[in-house]
């Protein structure tokens, strides 16, 4: 199937730092990528769609200038966690649909972001 | 607010027995319904899927059922194997094609599948 790569898997940072979380798609063009959130014991939370070529769309609740998510091409969108705070310790995730289906929305491994 | 709930946070199984995996919504707008399999260090993995307008699908050892009216599905794994154990989530959407992607998902629940 297809392949979604995320990076990193891990990262630790000191609270005020940003950290880049990097999606790629590796065989396919993905027009449209998603990032999710996952809060311990908690279940994934859409936090943003990231278009290709334009602004990503942000659910309620997610500040955008607080993530930032850039999908400068069709195999690749960015999420960066600006002046992050213990708080924004979480689980990322991002997906990206082929042919625009659930069905063929593959996932990243996802990124455990600790903010000390 | 959960809109998606996986009530088991895990569930033991005897290979070769029958896994029965639960899930409750509370919004009656979902129409679609998926669930995903996750493996550790890896991204989860699409299993199978059910539209609203079914009370069943079944893909070989695998099968969803969706009762509407209890706003309940379960996936049924016959028979259970030890490389099904991983963590299940249950995954709702709205609006068809027009929402791909958005999807809102349960806590997930473990299956272990002993030998």
């Amino acid at each position: 199937g297809a392949v979604v790569s995320q990076h990193p898997s891990r990262v630790i940072c000191k609270s005020g730092t940003s950290v880049k979380i990097e999606c790629r798609s590796l065989d396919f063009q993905a027009t449209t990528m998603f990032w999710y959130r996952q809060f311990p014991k908690q279940s994934l939370m859409l936090m943003a769609t990231s278009n290709e070529g334009s602004k990503a769309t942000y659910e309620q609740g997610v500040e955008k200038d607080k993530f930032l998510i850039n999908h400068a091409s069709l195999t690749l969108s960015t999420l960066t966690v600006t002046s992050a705070h213990p708080e924004d310790s979480s689980f990322y995730i991002c997906s990206a649909s082929l042919w625009g289906s659930n069905e063929k929305l593959f996932f990243g491994s996802g990124t455990q972001l600790s903010v000390l | 607010d959960q809109q998606v709930k996986q009530n088991s946070p895990s569930l033991s199984v005897q290979e070769g027995r029958i896994s029965i995996l639960n899930c409750d919504y509370t919004n009656s707008m979902f129409d679609y319904f998926l669930w995903y399999k996750k493996y550790p260090a890896e991204g989860p993995t699409f299993l199978i899927s059910i539209s609203s307008i079914k009370d069943k699908n079944e893909d070989g050892r695998f099968t969803v059922f969706l009762n509407k009216s209890a706003k309940h599905l379960s996936l049924h794994i016959v028979p259970s194997q030890p490389g099904d154990s991983a963590v299940y989530f249950c995954a709702a959407s709205r609006g068809g094609g027009t929402s791909y992607g958005k999807l809102t998902f349960g806590q997930g629940t473990i299956l272990t599948v002993h030998p």
